[in-house]
């Protein structure tokens, strides 16, 4: 089965506490990108990587970090530093073409306590 | 800058045709996208339009773009239950993918 996994689902953290949110794909896609959603609000842009690593600043990259060692892999690491955290984060992939689209997976919800 | 523009909330009854609107601002899109958002899931894409069409149909769904006004709509004909969910419109504008995302609209169907 071919898809985009996001794990945890669910994740609380303490204020004060870096996290990582894992997100992987099997699509042998080139470009993957992280979001965030508020609500009420559209997806806001945090980190893109266009191929293995690289990446780039999305539009509110502060506090946040990334990596992207692997293809596959491209997890986002909520630091400290972000100062409001709590969110709805969505992991996405495409092929990195410029006719290609999106595809996302099922999303974690981080609650900063 | 880039803007995408829903409006928040469509209630809509079971079997009727949803139509849901969008507008945007920047004139060199290339590709416009339908996601649906279910509740606690990711992004769901339903259909794109490429920016040279007017019209794209696939199944009970039909978009339509009118490039002059910026406004990109899409109807969900008989529509169902299972239909209601948030529907984001977003456009891309760069070369790389960049997508740039409207506020999503709410859309409940009643029976």
């Amino acid at each position: 089965d071919g898809g985009i996994t996001q794990s945890p689902k669910y994740l609380f953290r303490k204020e004060g506490q870096n996290v990582t949110l894992s997100c992987e794909q099997n699509l042998n896609h080139d470009a993957m990108y992280w979001y965030r959603q508020d609500p009420g609000q559209g997806l806001r842009l945090i980190y893109y990587s266009q191929i293995v690593n690289d990446f780039q600043k999305g539009d509110i990259a502060e506090g946040y970090s990334v990596s992207r060692e692997k293809k596959e892999s491209f997890p986002l690491t909520v630091t400290s530093a972000q100062k409001n955290p709590t969110a709805f984060y969505l992991c996405a992939s495409s092929l990195g073409t410029s006719a290609d689209t999106q595809y996302f997976g099922p999303g974690t919800r981080l609650t900063v306590l | 800058g880039e803007d995408v523009e829903q409006s928040l909330f469509l209630s809509v009854r079971e079997g009727d045709s949803s139509v849901i609107n969008c507008t945007y601002t920047d004139s060199s899109s290339t590709y416009l996208y339908w996601y649906k958002q279910e509740p606690g899931a990711g992004l769901q894409l339903l259909t794109y339009i490429f920016s040279n069409m007017d019209m794209k149909q696939d199944q009970r769904l039909t978009v339509l773009l009118n490039k002059k006004d910026k406004h990109l709509s899409l109807r969900i004909a008989d529509t169902q239950t299972g239909d209601s969910a948030i529907y984001f419109c977003a456009e891309k504008t760069d070369s790389w993918g960049k997508l740039q995302f409207g506020a999503g609209t709410q859309v409940v169907v009643t029976p």
